[in-house]
């Protein structure tokens, strides 16, 4: 099962609203409502962000959102602040195994 | 609150076999959920491991079937990984993590443990 594919990279300036993609196949990402959004800060353990593509865990800023449209997931980040620098990683249920993860996004703030 | 906390030897050498155990507090594993591992190479990203609900029930990451042991010990709330004949590759951070049942995301991890693999 290859890793789902996400952008290495995505910047913004604070206050903007940037989105981090996820693309999968229909045996994946597609198929399934089973897409998860994990936060990582440096040195620390990944933090679920957002799960079943768009809902969110109690605690989590609502300036996070995710959504889905055929074999891509996405999340969306708005009003960007200096602690949303982190790295970024999907993760998708498959018709093979129960996850896959994605390649992983570095989010800068400018 | 759900709290998971990994423990093992932090090197082991090449051909021999890891063995990583986490212990869960707040929850007891034998009220439900499935209990997973996932690794972290240096710089690199997350790969799912395998995963075992308290009733012995296992999956497996296809890729590492053949050398991976996962099981759970509900008298002392804790599962654990065997990872055989292991190489440099396998040098990471393994992290173990709650999985909710049914749904396939992890809502609650462990601060996870480096293992180098080095003569």
């Amino acid at each position: 099962q290859s890793a789902l594919i996400q952008p290495a990279s995505v910047s913004g300036s604070p206050g903007q609203s940037i989105t981090i993609s996820c693309t999968g196949t229909s045996s994946d990402v597609g198929g399934y409502n089973y897409v998860s959004w994990y936060q990582q800060h440096p040195g620390k353990a990944p933090k679920l962000m957002i799960y079943e593509v768009s809902n969110r865990p109690s605690g989590v800023s609502h300036r996070f959102s995710g959504s889905k449209s055929g074999n891509t997931a996405s999340l969306t980040i708005s009003g960007l602040q200096a602690e949303d620098e982190a790295d970024y990683y999907c993760s998708s249920y498959t018709t093979i195994t129960p996850h896959v993860f994605g390649t992983g996004t570095k989010v800068t703030v400018l | 609150q759900v709290q998971l906390q990994e423990s093992g030897p932090g090197l082991v050498k090449p051909s021999e076999t890891l063995s990583l155990t986490c212990d869960v507090s707040g929850y007891s594993i034998s009220s439900g959920y499935y209990w997973g591992w996932i690794r972290q190479p240096p710089g690199k990203g997350l790969e799912w491991i395998a995963s075992v609900y308290h009733s012995g029930s296992t999956y497996y990451n296809p890729s590492l079937n053949s050398r991976v042991t996962i099981s759970v010990d509900t008298s002392k709330n804790q599962f654990s990984l065997e990872l055989s004949s292991v190489t440099a590759a396998d040098t990471a951070v393994y992290y173990c993590a709650r999985v909710v049942t049914g749904r396939y995301y992890f809502d609650y991890w462990g601060q996870g443990t480096l293992v180098t693999v080095s003569s």
